[in-house]
């Protein structure tokens, strides 16, 4: 099975701090999804990137495709307490996604 | 409205029981999904039907057998439940040539 990288796997910041998770592969995907999954619900889709050096931003949320369309960032900006949940990137075509590895981060008062 | 919804939210068994986990989505989609969630968070693709169809179909034991009455409703039958088996298990669906997954607020199996 392919895996998506995803670094770091935990993150613990205060509430205004910026952050940037990264999400890595040896392979050239199609496109790029990133989920927010919280606790005791399914993931929730945040955005779909699927040109190389595509940016989205989302409110406080900017995400980026790699140009060689490997790797993708998500940056948060003033971080709040309802970020907090795991973060996935998610790879692949219309019939098979692959999942990475997750981020789980924490945004304390 | 909830978009894709499963049944039940928390299912506890013992090893050796048969169960099903029912998923119905009512946002006209094509295609339905089973996902396992490990103890790591990682999830796994388990069935893909589309219109009814199976057409992913990755390495589970035969003991899981999924049952697509209509393009609505993806059922996931286990048989002989193992200890192994515990984990948080997610329909999704999806339409067929556009991007995005809306997934089901989970099932988690407990066996003991």
């Amino acid at each position: 099975t392919q895996l998506l990288e995803q670094s770091p796997q935990f993150l613990s910041i205060q509430e205004g701090e910026n952050l940037t998770v990264y999400c890595n592969s040896s392979s050239v995907f199609s496109s790029l999804q990133w989920y927010r999954q919280e606790p005791g619900e399914g993931p929730v889709l945040l955005v779909t990137v699927v040109t190389g050096g595509e940016v989205k931003k989302l409110k406080r949320l900017t995400f980026q495709f790699g140009d060689a369309r490997k790797d993708s960032s998500l940056h948060i900006t003033a971080a709040q307490p309802g970020d907090t949940g795991l973060y996935l990137c998610v790879a692949g075509t219309a019939s098979k996604l692959t999942f990475g590895t997750g981020t789980r981060l924490q945004v304390t008062l | 409205d909830t978009a894709v919804s499963q049944t039940p939210k928390y299912l506890v068994t013992q090893m050796g029981n048969d169960k099903s986990i029912k998923c119905e989505q009512n946002l006209g989609h094509d295609t339905m999904y089973w996902y396992k969630q490990d103890s790591k968070k990682f999830l796994k693709i388990m069935f893909s039907y589309n219109n009814k169809e199976l057409i992913i179909n990755e390495t589970v034991p035969n003991r899981f057998s999924p049952k697509s009455p209509d393009k609505a409703h993806l059922n996931l039958h286990i048989n002989s439940l193992e200890l192994g088996d515990s984990a948080v298990y997610f329909c999704a669906s999806s339409q067929r040539g556009y991007y995005g997954y809306t997934f089901g607020s989970g099932t988690r199996l407990t066996v003991v």
